[in-house]
């Protein structure tokens, strides 16, 4: 398996624009993470989803911030319209259901 | 609430041992787990150990738990310059949702 796969890697976007990313879990995991890593705040959980479900969204921060799972192979994460404080690394993991988590390699967002 | 709590830096020198520790709040946590980050990466499972275990050891890391304290501990013997990262503690909350709460993660420095 090649394991959690995010796209794309880096984004540099201005303030105001929308940005997705996009996770690709691994096959037969059924929960799914969206992380944010800054150097302030360490790592805070954004969402989950089990089974393709919202589970827990409180960690988003803004309605600027959606996320969905619409298959058991993808999922995105939006951020409309994205502002300067949005810079942060994002990172996908997923895992079976209380189980340990595999992340991806995480995108690094600009916003300028 | 739920915290995991870990100090934020350790220095040690190749060769020596390193020791981070880490306390939880959950006593209902399941398994306890161990994340290293490198530059630039995400978060890569280092190893974990099951609540009903007091110690287990893989290679040159040993993990010890103390349930009563609610205290982990990772050591990494013969510490190398690779071993350099960010190490993150985490527990798994109780129940069958399977979220893991992170602390803020020990920068481990290892000097020649």
């Amino acid at each position: 398996d090649a394991g959690v796969i995010q796209s794309p890697r880096h984004e540099v976007t201005e303030m105001g624009q929308e940005v997705t990313l996009r996770c690709k879990p691994i096959s037969g995991h059924n929960s799914l993470f969206w992380y944010r890593q800054t150097m302030m705040r360490g790592l805070e959980l954004l969402i989950y989803f089990n089974n393709n479900v919202p589970i827990d969204d409180s960690g988003m921060p803004e309605d600027r911030f959606s996320a969905k799972m619409p298959n058991a192979s993808f999922s995105t994460l939006k951020i409309q319209p994205s502002e300067p404080r949005d810079s942060a690394v994002y990172f996908c993991a997923s895992s079976l259901i209380g189980r340990g988590y595999t992340f991806g390699s995480g995108t690094r967002l600009t916003v300028v | 609430g739920e915290d995991v709590e870990q100090s934020l830096f350790l220095s040690v020198r190749e060769g020596d041992s390193s020791v981070i520790n880490c306390t939880y709040t959950d006593s209902s946590s399941t398994y306890l787990y161990w994340y290293k980050q490198e530059p630039g990466a995400g978060l890569q499972l280092l190893t974990y150990i099951f609540s009903n275990m007091d110690m287990k050891q893989d290679q040159r890391l040993t993990v010890l738990l103390n349930k009563k304290d609610k205290h982990l501990s990772l050591r990494i013997a013969d510490t190398q310059t690779g071993d350099s990262a960010i190490y993150f503690c985490a527990e798994s909350l109780g129940g069958s949702q399977g979220n893991l709460i992170f602390g803020k993660g020990t920068k481990l420095s290892v000097k020649p």
